[in-house]
């Protein structure tokens, strides 16, 4: 079945630093989604990524997906303490949205 | 706007009992997915309902089971329940429109003992 592996799975960050988390899916995906959820929250939605290629950006953050569409990443610029939670890529095939088991960040004032 | 709604926000249950779970999704979406989050782990999957139908299912065993309602909101029932269900239940709402994802409860913190 379906797999969606994320890396790295901590992330540890000095505040102002970039960092970027990988997402690697076994099959090729329809779209792929990115949630992120705060410590004792439940996830909540970033951003979608449908097209091979595609680029967006929000405000820090720059999310990419592969050529391929097996594959995705998000780029965190100038990390901020409210950029504390994890990170999760989520792929779309058919019916089935698979989320990966998620990058915690932590960051260092 | 409401969001998704779920009750009750915590539960504990002996082994073996039964469970019944409840979702209402965002207003404007028809689509109920349900998920299972371990601590420290990625939600998994385990079934979505679309027009009162299991439209798709994960690896979960049959003492899970769902149901949706002409109004939309869902309802995850848990069977015989062990101790590894213990777990955060998420019900999560969508529109086969939306390019906005899903939209994630603040789920149901189910304990077993």
């Amino acid at each position: 079945g379906q797999q969606v592996m994320q890396i790295p799975q901590y992330q540890h960050v000095q505040e102002g630093e970039d960092f970027t988390t990988y997402c690697n899916s076994s099959t090729t995906l329809s779209n792929i989604q990115w949630y992120k959820q705060r410590p004792g929250g439940h996830p909540v939605f970033l951003i979608q990524l449908v097209k091979s290629g595609e680029v967006k950006k929000q405000k820090r953050l720059t999310f990419q997906f592969g050529e391929a569409k097996k594959n995705s990443s998000l780029h965190i610029t100038a990390t901020q303490t409210t950029d504390v939670g994890t990170y999760f890529c989520a792929g779309r095939s058919n019916y089935k949205l698979s989320f990966g088991a998620g990058t915690t960040v932590t960051v260092r004032a | 706007d409401a969001g998704v709604t779920q009750s009750p926000t915590h539960l504990i249950k002996t082994r073996g009992q039964q469970v019944t779970l409840r979702c209402s999704p965002k207003s404007g979406h028809d689509t109920v997915s349900w998920y299972q989050q371990a601590l420290g782990q990625g939600p998994q999957f385990i079934f979505q309902y679309y027009e009162e139908e299991e439209r798709q299912r994960g690896n979960f065993p049959d003492r899970f089971s769902g149901h949706q309602f002409p109004n939309y909101s869902s309802e995850l029932n848990v069977n015989a329940l062990l101790l590894g269900d213990s777990a955060l239940y998420l019900c999560a709402s969508s529109s086969r429109e939306s390019s906005h994802g899903y939209t994630f409860g603040s789920g149901t913190r189910l304990t077993v003992v």
